[in-house]
C-alpha cells in the first residue's frame, strides 16, 4: 500500500494565522481526501483533493476556509485558514484508488489553535 | 446520505475474552464495508474489507467480521483478545455507485484489553 507523510505531524497556533498541512505519496494515485477529526469525534471528510481542478468540498467545509492544492498525482496540501480554537482538531490525508478499494491514512497532524 | 453507527463507544475485556463491536449502517444500495484499527500512537490501518462475495470475512490478526444485508450490519469479532489489541476500531462504509470513493465512518469504539 501507498507510503502516506503528512508534515507538520504537530503544531500549536495562535488564533486568526492559517497553517498549511502537506501530503507527500510515495506513488501515484488517483485519488486523495482530506479528513478531520476532531477530539472524541469520528472522521469527517473535508473534501476531495483532485489533481488540476478544485477541489470537491462536503457539506460545511468551504474553499475560502480550507484551500487545497493538488498539483500533482503525489502530492497535495490543505490550509487551515484564520484559525480559531474551534479547528482544533487531526487532519489526516488519505488516498484511495477508487469507489472499490481502502483507503490508506497518513499518520495526520495535531493542530491545536490557543 | 450514508451513515454509521457504532453502538459501543468503550469496551474493556480481559485477556482471553471474546469481542464482539456492533456497527450499523444506513444506505439503501451496494456498499463496501470496512473496519479500521487505530493503535495508540500510530496512523489508521485497514484491518478488513468487505466488496462482496463471502459475508463473513476475515482480517488480519484473528479478526472477522460478518455482513447481515438484512440488518444492516457488519459486526467484527474475535474469539480471544490479546492486550495488544487495545485501540480504537472504525468501522466504515462507502457507497461505490457511480465511482465516487467517499466513505463515512462511525464514531469509533475504544477497546482496553486488561492483562
Amino acid at each position: 500500500s501507498a507510503v502516506i507523510s503528512q508534515k507538520p505531524s504537530r503544531d500549536i497556533c495562535q488564533r486568526g494565522t492559517s497553517l498549511t498541512i502537506q501530503c507527500q505519496v510515495d506513488s501515484q494515485v488517483t485519488m486523495m481526501f482530506w479528513y478531520r477529526q476532531q477530539p472524541g469525534q469520528s472522521l469527517t471528510l473535508i473534501a476531495t483533493a483532485n489533481q488540476g481542478s478544485e477541489a470537491t468540498y462536503e457539506s460545511g467545509f468551504v474553499i475560502d476556509k480550507f484551500p487545497i492544492s493538488r498539483p500533482n498525482l503525489t502530492f497535495s496540501t490543505l490550509t487551515v485558514s484564520n484559525m480559531s480554537p474551534e479547528d482544533s482538531s487531526i487532519y489526516l490525508c488519505s488516498v484511495g484508488e477508487g469507489a472499490n478499494s481502502p483507503l490508506h491514512f497518513g499518520n495526520g497532524t495535531r493542530l491545536t489553535v490557543t | 446520505a450514508q451513515s454509521v453507527s457504532q453502538h459501543n463507544h468503550h469496551v474493556i475485556l480481559s485477556e482471553a475474552a471474546s469481542l464482539e463491536l456492533g456497527c450499523n449502517y444506513s444506505y439503501g444500495g451496494t456498499v463496501n464495508l470496512f473496519w479500521y484499527v487505530q493503535y495508540p500512537g500510530q496512523h489508521l490501518q485497514l484491518l478488513l474489507k468487505y466488496f462482496s462475495g463471502d459475508p463473513l470475512v476475515k482480517g488480519i490478526k484473528g479478526f472477522e467480521a460478518e455482513f447481515i444485508k438484512s440488518k444492516f450490519s457488519f459486526n467484527l469479532r474475535k474469539p480471544s483478545v490479546q492486550w495488544s489489541d487495545t485501540a480504537e476500531y472504525f468501522c466504515a462504509v462507502n457507497a461505490p455507485s457511480g465511482g465516487y470513493q467517499k466513505v463515512t465512518f462511525g464514531t469509533g469504539t475504544k477497546l482496553q484489553v486488561i492483562p
